[in-house]
């Protein structure tokens, strides 16, 4: 079965230019969430969508992020404009949640890992 | 501030030692997973666990979940070098469907 597929694995970039990143999700999954690694900081949920509705964007760091969820096989993350501290590694996971109850595994993509010049 | 600290950041082995992972919280969970990641690659899920005092056990790993489900461990037994990796301990708060991560243990097993 495929898992969790993300695109590209890797991307760099110079600073200003926008960023896309791809993400389609386990076919049947109703949860969505991308997340972005860094040394200094860990792995930290930017957003998440259920049933392609977002949810908490809480942690998207500013209005350069952006995130969109036109159906319920993919997503995309962008950076509008990019800069340097915007380097890291994102992930795109995917889980299937019930109605009821807490958070449920998740399972993640290999990431893409991002460099801005 | 991390809400889930994890504890030691970073651990280099001889293999066929045991070790343990520390994940705390001042907050309750209602479960608590574990995942490790690989270089290159996502974190991928070792086990849930959901009652307070709860143990699980997969092969040479032990999870432990606190009694008042706000730490839990990792007891690696004989540690392998196949055992190297991040391991990342992830809290879901009670009646959310977001995980919060821990700070992560960097596990390395030296032949």
């Amino acid at each position: 079965d495929a898992g969790v597929i993300q695109s590209p694995r890797h991307e760099v970039t110079e600073m200003g230019q926008e960023v896309t990143l791809r993400c389609k999700p386990i076919s049947g999954h109703n949860s969505l969430f991308w997340y972005r690694q860094t040394m200094m900081r860990g792995l930290e949920l930017l957003i998440y969508f259920n049933n392609n509705v977002p949810i908490d964007d809480s942690g998207m760091p500013e209005d350069r992020f952006s995130a969109k969820m036109p159906n319920a096989s993919f997503s995309t993350l962008k950076i509008q404009p990019s800069e340097p501290r915007d380097s890291a590694v994102y992930f795109c996971a995917s889980s299937m949640q019930p109605w009821t109850g807490g958070a449920q595994p998740q399972h993640f993509g290999d990431g893409t890992r991002l460099s801005i010049l | 501030t991390q809400l889930l600290e994890q504890s030691p950041q970073f651990l280099s082995i001889q293999e066929g030692e045991n070790l343990t992972v520390y994940c705390n919280s001042s907050s309750v969970f209602s479960s608590l997973q574990w995942y490790r990641q690989e270089p290159g690659e996502g974190p991928v899920l070792l086990v849930t666990v959901v009652t307070g005092g709860e143990v699980k056990k997969l092969k040479r790993l032990t999870f432990q979940f606190g009694d008042a489900r706000k730490d839990s461990s990792l007891h690696i037994t004989a540690a392998q070098p196949g055992d190297t990796g991040l391991y990342l301990c992830a809290g879901a708060k009670p009646g959310r469907r977001a995980l919060t991560f821990g700070s992560g243990t960097r596990l390395q097993v030296q032949p």
